[in-house]
């Protein structure tokens, strides 16, 4: 059975600061997707990972995809108060998509 | 640029009333998503549906669930007979296949905003 976890669940930090959001999942996956989700509002894409190695980066966020250890991670850069939301990974098997719980992120100014 | 949408934003239903919700996928996706999200909870999958049919479900996607593509663009989810745990926020999601195949595509998930269901 498929199973991501997702930590921390929530994260309060300074602007400025670098932080990481870890996702770990349980077994092999054809991809891995970082959602961003503002308060009462939609899903927003971020990334989408498929192989091992693989990173990507927008602005202060950068994901990257260890699939050996199935972790894929969310790192974010000199954070900013713009980017205080909940961040999900989520993770696809042959079309059957699992969500972590979110990680509230709060940056304070 | 194309968006996903889905109607009705807010849908008040009766305990044990039907109800179907509508979306919009992305004119040249293929891949279709229902999901649905507990206020303050995690995102839910529901049901995968692929060339008209489901590809794969979720253990809350029962009898009382259905999916349909009747016309070529509209997608709905069907609920038979509400419950009061059923009320939740339901996305709909849609993707474009890659060029390797279906299990190698590259391509993301586009969500649409959304549609509350409350059930009383």
């Amino acid at each position: 059975e498929l199973k991501v976890e997702q930590n921390p669940l929530f994260l309060s930090m300074q602007e400025g600061k670098n932080y990481t959001i870890y996702c770990n999942y349980s077994t092999t996956s054809d991809r891995l997707y970082w959602y961003r989700q503002d308060p009462g509002k939609s899903l927003e894409s971020l990334f989408v990972l498929l192989s091992n190695g693989a990173v990507k980066q927008e602005g202060r966020l950068m994901a990257s995809l260890d699939t050996k250890a199935r972790l894929s991670t969310l790192h974010i850069t000199a954070a900013v108060h713009d980017l205080s939301a909940t961040y999900f990974c989520a993770v696809d098997r042959d079309d059957k998509i699992i969500f972590g719980k979110g990680t509230r992120l709060h940056i304070l100014p | 640029e194309p968006e996903v949408t889905q109607t009705p934003s807010h849908q008040v239903t009766q305990m044990g009333q039907e109800v179907i919700l509508r979306c919009v996928p992305i004119s040249n996706h293929l891949y279709f998503y229902w999901y649905r999200q507990i206020l303050g909870q995690k995102v839910e999958f529901l049901v995968s549906f692929y060339n008209n049919e489901i590809s794969e479900k979720s253990e809350i996607f029962d009898d009382q669930f259905s999916v349909e593509r009747p016309d070529g663009s509209n997608f709905t989810l069907k609920i038979r007979s509400t419950k009061l745990e059923d009320s939740a926020m339901y996305f709909c999601a849609s993707r474009f296949p890659g060029t390797s195949g279906r299990a190698l595509n590259t391509d993301t998930q586009y969500f649409g905003p959304g549609t509350r269901l409350t059930v009383l």
